[in-house]
C-alpha cells in the first residue's frame, strides 16, 4: 500500500485548458511537495506546503491538512507544460525531523496545442 | 554553482558486474539521498545520509552500498548487478536543519541497464 497516492495516472488536455492533479495521504506529514519530471528526465521541485495554498506563474498548489488532500492546478495549460508532476511528502516521525519524502507514482500531463 | 551532478549519465553492465554510481553537491548540504525510479512506481528510496559520517537503509537497500566520502560526495556501489537493477538512479540533496521542512534538489540521473 502506498503511503501517498495521485490521481489521475495519465491526463490528456488542450491547450489553454485548466488541469488539476490530486494527491492523497494516509500519514501525519509535515509539508507536502509538487515536483515536475520533464521527458529529458530531470526532477524539480515546484512547492512545498504545510498549509494553505502557493502560486507560480500559472501554477497553484493547496492543500487541506484535515482531509489529507492536495491538489495541483494548471492555469491556460501549454506543450510545455507536459511533463509528469509528482506529489511527495515528509514524513512525522515521533521525535525525528529527517527530510525522508515519500512518493506518488506520478501524473503523466500531455498538452496538445 | 552546479548543484547536483552525477556520473555516469548511461551505464550497460552485464550480470555480477559491479559499478558505482558518483553524487556531488555543492550547496553544502547536509543530507543526501539515493533512490531509483522504475515505470509505474515512485520513486524509491535507497540509503541516505542524514550528515556528514552517517548512513542508513532507506526501502530498497538490499543488493547497493553507499559511501558518504564527505560533505560533498556521496556514492552508491552494486557490488554484483542484477537484472532487477535495471533503473534510473537519482541522487538528491537537501539541507537538513532540525524542525525544518526541507526541499530537495536532485540531480539529472544515471541510466543503468543490467543485462
Amino acid at each position: 500500500k502506498n503511503e501517498v497516492e495521485q490521481s489521475p495516472q495519465n491526463l490528456t488536455a488542450q491547450e489553454g485548458e485548466f488541469i488539476t492533479i490530486n494527491c492523497s495521504y494516509s500519514v501525519g506529514i509535515s509539508a507536502l511537495h509538487w515536483l515536475q519530471q520533464h521527458p529529458g528526465g530531470g526532477i524539480v521541485s515546484l512547492f512545498m506546503l504545510s498549509s494553505g495554498k502557493k502560486k507560480h506563474g500559472r501554477l497553484i498548489a493547496t492543500i487541506n491538512i484535515q482531509e489529507k488532500h492536495s491538489s495541483l492546478h494548471i492555469t491556460a495549460s501549454h506543450p510545455r507544460d507536459s511533463a509528469v508532476y509528482i506529489c511527495a511528502v515528509n514524513v512525522s516521525h515521533r521525535g525525528s525531523t529527517l527530510g525522508r519524502l515519500y512518493f506518488g507514482r506520478g501524473t503523466q500531463l500531455t498538452v496538445w496545442p | 554553482n552546479a548543484g547536483v551532478t552525477q556520473t555516469p549519465k548511461f551505464q550497460v553492465l552485464k550480470t555480477g558486474q559491479s559499478m558505482t554510481l558518483q553524487c556531488a553537491q555543492d550547496m553544502n548540504h547536509n543530507s543526501m539521498y539515493w533512490y531509483r525510479q522504475d515505470p509505474g512506481m515512485g520513486l524509491r528510496l535507497i540509503y541516505y545520509s542524514a550528515s556528514e559520517g552517517t548512513t542508513d537503509k532507506g526501502e530498497v537497500p538490499n543488493g547497493y552500498n553507499v559511501s558518504r566520502l564527505n560533505k560533498r560526495e556521496f556514492s552508491l556501489r552494486l557490488e554484483s548487478a542484477a537484472p532487477s537493477q535495471t533503473s534510473v538512479y537519482f541522487c538528491a540533496s537537501s539541507e537538513f536543519r532540525r524542525g525544518a521542512r526541507e526541499t530537495q534538489y536532485f540531480g539529472p540521473g544515471t541510466r543503468l541497464l543490467v543485462l
